[in-house]
């Protein structure tokens, strides 16, 4: 069964301090990966796709790795304004229209 | 700006009583969804639709209803039969990725309906 499992569930970080959210994953077959991030009372908004192993992107402070079991979301020198609730969810080629969705790691940087 | 605009925002609902949330895109999407979303829980998804005139159960449909009638409209009515309804509530669209593999899902601004 596809299943994805986001950790931490909450991280506070001082603004600047570096660090990372994993999402770890199980599929039959990986058709791509989704990052999400979450603002309260809000929708998701997309922040990437991922699609095969070793595969990386990036935007502004954040940057997105893939390998064939997990992701990960790297934060470098984090602001308060990069708070909210970072969402995983994968896609399998088995489903074509379902998506898995982690729990989310809500993030909180201070100032 | 193309997008999801879902409405009311919040809603309040009595028990026994049916709500709707209405759902409307102009992204020209053909595949729309519903989901739930709980504190600690990941997105449920409740229904599904592919096409107009055709919507599929997804893991919670149970005291939900759907229909696509139209292409840029998904509503979702709560009926009394959904025991737990108080939730925030997201719709979402596929958007095509830059790759014809995966597909990236839009979604709305979110409905929070809580039960009086």
């Amino acid at each position: 069964e596809d299943q994805v499992t986001q950790s931490p569930e909450a991280l506070r970080l001082q603004e600047g301090e570096s660090s990372s959210l994993n999402c770890s994953y199980t599929v039959s077959g990986l058709r791509g990966l989704f990052w999400y991030r979450q603002d309260p009372g809000k929708g998701p908004e997309f922040l990437f796709t991922l699609y095969s192993a070793g595969e990386e992107k990036e935007k502004e402070r954040l940057k997105a790795t893939l390998t064939k079991k997990e992701s990960f979301l790297h934060i470098t020198a984090p602001k308060p304004e990069d708070s909210a609730t970072y969402l995983c969810a994968v896609q399998d080629w088995a489903g074509t229209y379902k998506y898995i969705f982690g729990t989310g790691t809500r993030l909180k940087v201070l100032a | 700006d193309g997008g999801i605009t879902q409405s009311p925002k919040y809603l309040f609902r009595k028990e026994g009583q049916n709500v709707t949330l209405s759902c409307e895109q102009n992204l020209n999407h053909d595949a729309m969804y519903w989901y739930r979303q709980d504190p600690g829980q990941g997105l449920r998804l409740i229904y599904y639709s592919q096409i107009v005139n055709d919507f599929q159960k997804g893991d919670i449909a149970e005291g939900y209803s759907v229909s696509r009638e139209k292409k840029e409209s998904f509503p979702l009515t709560v009926t009394s039969a959904q025991k737990n309804p108080t939730a925030f509530y997201l719709c979402a669209s596929i958007g095509q990725g830059v790759y014809s593999g995966a597909n990236v899902l839009t979604f709305g601004a979110g409905s929070r309906l809580t039960v009086l």
